[in-house]
């Protein structure tokens, strides 16, 4: 019974390649975000949603677009990978966006651009 | 807007010696205060948070002290068991998101 569940857990392409990652939850949630982390652990946000809106847009290459059809789905598709899109990539929900409450996380979907 | 320092960067400590993770955080606003873990090759999960409005948590063996004065937090483990190796994260919520630390990697040396 996951909560938050990604797809595909492993992703590995060629530059140049498009792509898509798949993030959902059952936790009745209205906030998702996408983490990046890269081979230093830092955890940078990307982009949040609250109830299909997007409210968090962080400095990133606009080949990077997050989707969400609804409130339990936020995807992320990525045009023209580059090498230095290398890193795992986390979804996480929570159910409060103004208090602070505890971000759930997905299990990462590792890429690696070649 | 917020920031947040943490350290030590890399923290090696004897098993059954206590362990303490600080960090610091910049924008008076932030209220809510969570660590997070993450052993190898897992998600990041919470273990333990705090609120602006409480000084100090604890739970079994970790424990997490806030001083709103200093702008700064802290986590602490005692004994320390080989299973707690692993990368902490600390973070500081302000508007719709959560600022994170760099990140602590807790070794537990046998």
């Amino acid at each position: 019974d996951t909560a938050v569940s990604q797809t595909p857990k492993y992703l590995v392409t060629q530059m140049g390649n498009d792509k898509s990652i798949k993030c959902e939850q059952n936790l009745g949630h209205d906030t998702m975000y996408w983490y990046k982390q890269d081979s230093k652990k830092f955890l940078k946000i990307m982009f949040s949603y609250n109830n299909k809106e997007l409210i968090i847009n962080e400095t990133v290459p606009n080949r990077f677009s997050p989707k969400s059809p609804d409130k339990a789905h936020l995807n992320l598709h990525i045009n023209s990978l580059e090498l230095g899109d290398s890193a795992v990539y986390f979804c996480a929900s929570t159910t409060g966006r103004l208090k602070g409450e505890t971000q759930y996380f997905g299990p990462g979907t590792r890429l690696l651009v070649l | 807007g917020e920031n947040v320092e943490q350290h030590p960067s890399t923290l090696s400590v004897q098993e059954g010696d206590s362990a303490v993770i600080k960090c610091t955080y910049s924008d008076s606003a932030s209220n809510y205060f969570p660590w997070y873990k993450q052993e190898l090759g897992k998600r990041p999960q919470l273990i333990i948070d705090i609120r602006s409005n409480v000084g100090e948590k604890k739970d079994q063996r970790i424990a997490v002290t806030l001083n709103k004065t200093a702008k700064h937090f802290s986590l602490h483990i005692t004994e320390t068991q080989p299973e707690d190796s692993a990368v902490y994260f600390c973070a500081a919520s302000i508007n719709y998101q959560l600022i994170w630390g760099a990140g602590t990697k807790l070794i537990i040396k046998p």
